[in-house]
């Protein structure tokens, strides 16, 4: 049983469209994060957070942006899709003490026309 | 950068064990982790290693030595179910605390 959710797990849309990628955990996990991954590749972190309010940017450079309003749920968006975001995009979340363990969703798979 | 190398991909045969390495850049090492991910799927944590020597799980068990900057994840009595990739990760607290991903073993077990 799941304790990461994403949603979509895939998604097809025509370039120019807005997109929102959820995610939510309900291990009380402080940190998120998004990670991008095309197939049989590594993945690169675009995104994480610590906390509430906090965003930061990863080391790949992404045009999506994220918020976290609430611990549970670290949406990411994008304003206006293109074929180059094709790809899958994978949440995590861990707790900032300890191991840095993290737990991954499903992932949400990205096809831009 | 903080390079992350491991083979790309490896074969063995059901039933052996298999070996994959990793190494690794030493500066502001905090951790290292596998993780194995099946084709299509979200990865999952495997192990982790953060002083020197060998932590044993089962059929899997995964080795450290910081001062080489090296890791290996030693599968024994292969499975057909095996067959994955397995990704080598390390903790650096100098990104922040951010893992950092190396591009993945894809294990192919043969009958």
């Amino acid at each position: 049983e799941a304790d990461i959710y994403q949603t979509p797990r895939y998604l097809v849309i025509g370039t120019g469209k807005k997109i929102t990628l959820e995610c939510s955990q309900t291990m009380g996990h402080d940190k998120m994060y998004w990670y991008q991954q095309d197939p049989g590749m590594e993945l690169h972190l675009i995104h994480y957070s610590y906390g509430v309010n906090s965003t930061e940017k990863g080391d790949l450079s992404s045009e999506s942006t994220v918020s976290r309003i609430r611990t549970e749920h670290f949406p990411l968006t994008l304003e206006s899709a293109r074929p180059s975001h094709t790809s899958q995009y994978l949440c995590a979340s861990s707790f900032r003490a300890g191991a840095n363990v993290l737990t991954f969703g499903a992932g949400s798979r990205l096809t831009v026309l | 950068g903080q390079n992350i190398d491991q083979p790309t991909e490896m074969t063995a045969t059901e039933g052996a064990i298999v070996q994959i390495n990793c190494t690794y850049q030493t500066s502001g090492f905090n951790g290292l982790f596998w993780y194995q991910q099946h084709a299509g799927e979200a990865p999952t944590f495997l192990s982790y290693n953060v002083l020197d020597g060998l932590e044993e799980k089962g059929r899997f068990s995964s080795f450290l030595s910081r001062s080489k900057g090296y890791s290996y994840l030693l599968l024994k009595e292969l499975q057909m179910k095996d067959s994955a990739s397995y990704l080598c990760a390390v903790n650096y607290n100098n990104a922040g605390n951010m893992l950092t991903f190396g591009g993945g073993t894809r294990l192919m077990v043969k009958p």
